[in-house]
């Protein structure tokens, strides 16, 4: 397996614009991780899905913000309308629902809205 | 509700000197702590869980149940050890893991 993949890697658009940010979880995991890093705050989860259905989205900023999980090998964060202040690296994670289980990273995209 | 507290943003040491990463957490039931290690320009990586009660690149960390922190240690800090650290907390039985904010290790040569 090739891991978590997301797409695309870098991303750069003008204020006001959708984006779309993709992740494709490691086949056979059924918990799927969005998470936003910034110098500021560190990581933060934005949500959580188990076995496509979201679990906690607590953690989105506004409803500017949305995923979904059309399947168990898809899914995707989308932002609109984008703002400078969404300029991240949003990074995607799976993992087995279990006690103890490891939770492997995509390599991120990097949005900047500029 | 679980959170995780790293109080130190940046640390900074130099080879050979011994360095410790701190992470306290509150968890009203039993927590799985783990550390995540991401160097420069790379994805996320597990480094080490409590659980498996290992030591990893010579690293190792200790929950304390009493004391609620689960601080990474390592004896002899190497320049290849500089990278960002995340200490990690999952409850009920797994799933959802919370992370601190992060802590930018640099070892000096």
């Amino acid at each position: 397996d090739a891991g978590v993949i997301q797409s695309p890697r870098h991303e750069v658009t003008e204020m006001g614009q959708e984006v779309t940010l993709r992740c494709k979880p490691i086949s056979g995991h059924n918990s799927l991780f969005w998470y936003r890093q910034t110098m500021m705050r560190g990581l933060e989860l934005l949500i959580y899905f188990n076995n496509n259905v979201p679990i906690d989205d607590s953690g989105m900023p506004e409803d500017r913000f949305s995923a979904k999980m059309p399947n168990a090998s898809f899914s995707t964060l989308k932002i609109q309308p984008s703002e400078p202040r969404d300029s991240a690296v949003y990074f995607c994670a799976s993992s087995f629902l279990g006690a103890n289980t490891e939770a492997f990273f995509g390599q991120g995209t990097r949005l900047t809205v500029v | 509700a679980q959170r995780v507290t790293q109080p130190e943003k940046l640390l900074s040491v130099f080879k050979g000197a011994p360095v410790e990463l701190k992470c306290n957490y509150s968890y009203s039931g039993s927590p799985e702590l783990f550390w995540y290690v991401q160097y420069s320009r790379q994805r996320l990586q597990l480094l080490l869980r409590h659980i498996s009660r290992e030591s990893i690149k010579g690293f190792t960390a200790d929950l304390n149940k009493g004391e609620t922190s689960f601080h990474l240690k390592k004896p002899f800090a190497q320049e290849e050890d500089s990278a960002m650290y995340y200490c990690a907390l999952s409850g009920n039985g797994g799933s959802r893991l919370t992370f601190g904010e992060g802590t930018q290790l640099t070892v000096n040569p």
